[in-house]
């Protein structure tokens, strides 16, 4: 079956650690895309990719980072710079960022909690 | 800049009943309109789309219609169900760098 997968489901963070959310797709899609989702809210763009190794930041890329090494795989890393980082992390991913970027199939999430 | 606004939840409402959750967007010109559907635990999936003024976009008994004059894209379904209960984010490609903009969701829950 084709989709996204996010790794690990729960997560748990010591403060001042970095952490690395993984990011998976099989549907050989180019564009893929990190938001960060917090109660009450919606979702916020964090950074987002056209190609592999190319990157652009979103709305609130400040204490994260990424890589796209693979046309598969966009990780999150969690940087301590990031003052209140818990929140529940979704990845997403679309054919490109043409015609096809407005529909966005989406991972089942990875829910940080700093101790 | 570009943006929607979605009614604020929760919405409560038992079975059979009528659902209707408003969204209006401001943006620069006329973006494609979506509704996604998120499920207690899970990433967020695309319930339907409207790409033009008139367009209307259905799927699963849900419907909604992109109204240019109003700046409208309310969400409707006739009989809701215990299984759609679930979050609901309407959204809109725009911004400068022409991404998914979302509102902040509305809460739905169908009691039996």
């Amino acid at each position: 079956d084709g989709g996204i997968t996010q790794s690990p489901k729960y997560l748990f963070r010591k403060e001042g650690q970095n952490v690395t959310l993984s990011c998976e797709q099989n549907l050989n899609h180019d564009a893929m895309y990190w938001y960060r989702q917090d109660p009450g809210q919606g979702l916020r763009l964090i950074y987002y990719s056209q190609i592999v190794n190319d990157f652009q930041k979103g709305d609130i890329a400040e204490g994260y980072s990424v890589s796209r090494e693979k046309k598969e795989s966009f990780p999150l890393t969690v940087t301590s710079a990031q003052k209140n980082p818990t929140a529940f992390y979704l990845c997403a991913s679309s054919i490109d960022r043409g015609q096809g970027a407005d529909t966005q199939y989406f991972g089942p999430g990875t829910r940080l909690t700093v101790l | 800049g570009d943006s929607v606004t979605q009614m604020e939840g929760p919405v409560t409402l038992s079975e059979e009943a009528f659902l209707t959750i408003n969204c209006t967007y401001t943006a620069t010109g006329y973006p494609s309109l979506f509704w996604y559907v998120q499920y207690p635990g899970e990433g967020l999936q695309l319930l339907l789309k409207a790409t033009k003024a008139d367009d209307k976009g259905s799927n699963k008994g849900f419907e909604a219609t992109y109204r240019k004059e109003t700046t409208s894209f309310h969400l409707e379904k006739g009989s809701v169900q215990v299984s759609d209960s679930a979050v609901y984010f309407c959204a809109l490609v725009g911004g400068s760098q022409g991404n998914l903009i979302f509102g902040k969701g509305t809460k739905l829950s169908v009691k039996p």
